[in-house]
């Protein structure tokens, strides 16, 4: 059973241009979850989706950053004209339907931005 | 809202020592508390958990019992390794461990030979 899968591992885009970031959930797995760690600093939770729907987007930035989760394909988070302050790792994760009684949330190895 | 305050570093120990990492943290209701290991270069892999007070969560030799009193839930191990050099992170799901988790900022551990 393979894990969460992320691509690309590194991406490296100069201010201005689009940073697309995807993500496989486990197999199985209905629920997904964007984090971004910034350097030195703990993870910090973006956005939680299922499929087709935005459940939880209270950590994305109003601007520039969007994510899904389509019905078919992976999960896309999307940052516009990115600045060099959108360097960072990103991390997806995802969990089995929720049942209310300790689901473990798996991450993929990441996504590491660098905008130069 | 639900926080989590983390033991700052780094650490630094030699092989063999044993290993404390505090962690306490604020929330309603009853979270499900989580320890996730980050090696280098590498994502977020868990350690250890436990959904309820008192459970202790344990693997690979690390221990930590939530204490719903002291609202903690410290990581401990007896006898530290070279190959358990990381980062270690505190989190909390305020949902049964289904919703998404409040992370501290990470405590570094170096383990030196």
């Amino acid at each position: 059973n393979a894990g969460v899968m992320q691509n690309p591992r590194h991406l490296v885009r100069r201010r201005g241009q689009e940073a697309r970031l995807r993500c496989s959930p486990m197999k199985g797995h209905s629920h997904v979850y964007w984090y971004r760690q910034l350097p030195e600093e703990g993870l910090k939770f973006m956005v939680y989706l299922q499929k087709e729907n935005i459940i939880d987007e209270s950590g994305m930035p109003k601007e520039r950053f969007s994510a899904e989760f389509p019905k078919e394909g992976p999960s896309i988070l999307r940052i516009q004209q990115v600045v060099r302050g959108d360097s960072a790792a990103y991390f997806c994760a995802s969990s089995p339907n929720p049942s209310g009684s300790g689901n473990t949330i798996y991450f993929g190895e990441g996504s590491w931005l660098t905008v130069v | 809202g639900n926080s989590v305050t983390q033991m700052e570093g780094p650490v630094t120990l030699s092989e063999e020592a044993f290993l404390t990492i505090n962690c306490t943290y604020t929330a309603t209701g009853y979270p499900s508390l989580f320890w996730y290991v980050q090696y280098p270069g590498e994502g977020l892999q868990l350690l250890l958990k436990a959904t309820k007070a008192d459970d202790k969560g344990s693997n690979k030799g690390f221990e930590a019992t939530y204490r719903k009193e002291t609202t903690s839930f410290h990581l401990e191990k007896g006898s530290v390794q070279v190959s358990d050099s990381a980062v270690y992170f505190c989190a909390l799901s305020d949902r049964g461990g289904s919703e998404k988790l409040v992370f501290g900022k990470g405590t570094k551990l170096t383990v030196n030979p």
